[in-house]
């Protein structure tokens, strides 16, 4: 079975600041890893995915999180966030080659100030 | 596409009705889940099929609720009788066949308020 812990349920940052928000993760097996962003009154979007190969994924909107598998993290980051950033992030696990299920964190919710 | 279909977008019922929430997955994809999203819980799994048979129901509260797909192209989740504590935002989700990894698409939620 896989865990989530999302350590920062709140992350208030101004405006062009630089943001990581935390994700450690627990897995007897090789997992798959994923961010994903919920806008106000929305449904979630996946963000960014972790499958294999390169630690470092990256998203289109200038999001990163790179996989540490010593650590057990997957962490997000930006090196200046928007307004619009506004929302709340859900880091997610998967175990490899067996269930389809998605074991989320509780959210970390990001609010950008100006 | 269409992306991921849940009617209706927002529900307001009393006490002991009946609720019937509906989701449409994406045209080609085998495995379809509903969550229930609240405040103090965050997003919880209920229960998820795969090629229309339920793989896993474990997150399913009691015996009020079920669900139900009866094709690979409508699902339903069913509260009998509703309860207050039930008031939560839910979400259908699908991923595709084929797949090598779990990549979930959601659906805009439906918001349930039990009066």
């Amino acid at each position: 079975a896989q865990s989530v812990t999302q350590l920062d349920s709140q992350v208030p940052v101004f405006e062009e600041a630089p943001v990581e928000l935390r994700c450690n993760y627990s897995s007897s097996v090789s997992v798959y890893l994923f961010w994903y962003v919920q806008y106000p009154n929305q449904g979630l979007q996946l963000l960014l995915k972790y499958l294999s190969g390169s630690t470092l994924v990256e998203s289109i909107n200038g999001f990163e999180a790179e996989f540490n598998k010593s650590q057990t993290s997957f962490h997000l980051r930006k090196p200046s966030v928007h307004i619009s950033d506004t929302a709340e992030y859900f880091c997610a696990v998967s175990g490899q080659g067996g269930s389809e299920k998605l074991v989320f964190g509780k959210g970390t919710k990001l609010t950008v100030n100006p | 596409d269409a992306g991921v279909i849940q009617s209706p977008r927002h529900e307001v019922t009393e006490m002991g009705q009946e609720v019937t929430l509906r989701c449409k997955p994406i045209s080609g994809h085998n495995s379809l889940f509903w969550y229930r999203q609240t405040m103090m819980r965050g997003l919880e799994l209920l229960i998820y099929f795969n090629n229309n048979v339920p793989i896993d129901d474990s997150g399913m509260p009691e015996d009020r609720f079920s669900a139900k797909m009866p094709n690979a192209s409508f699902s339903t989740l069913k509260i009998q009788p509703s309860e207050p504590r039930d008031s939560a935002v839910y979400f259908c989700a699908s991923s595709g066949r084929g797949s090598s990894y779990n990549e979930q698409f959601f659906g805009p939620g439906t918001r349930l308020t039990v009066l």
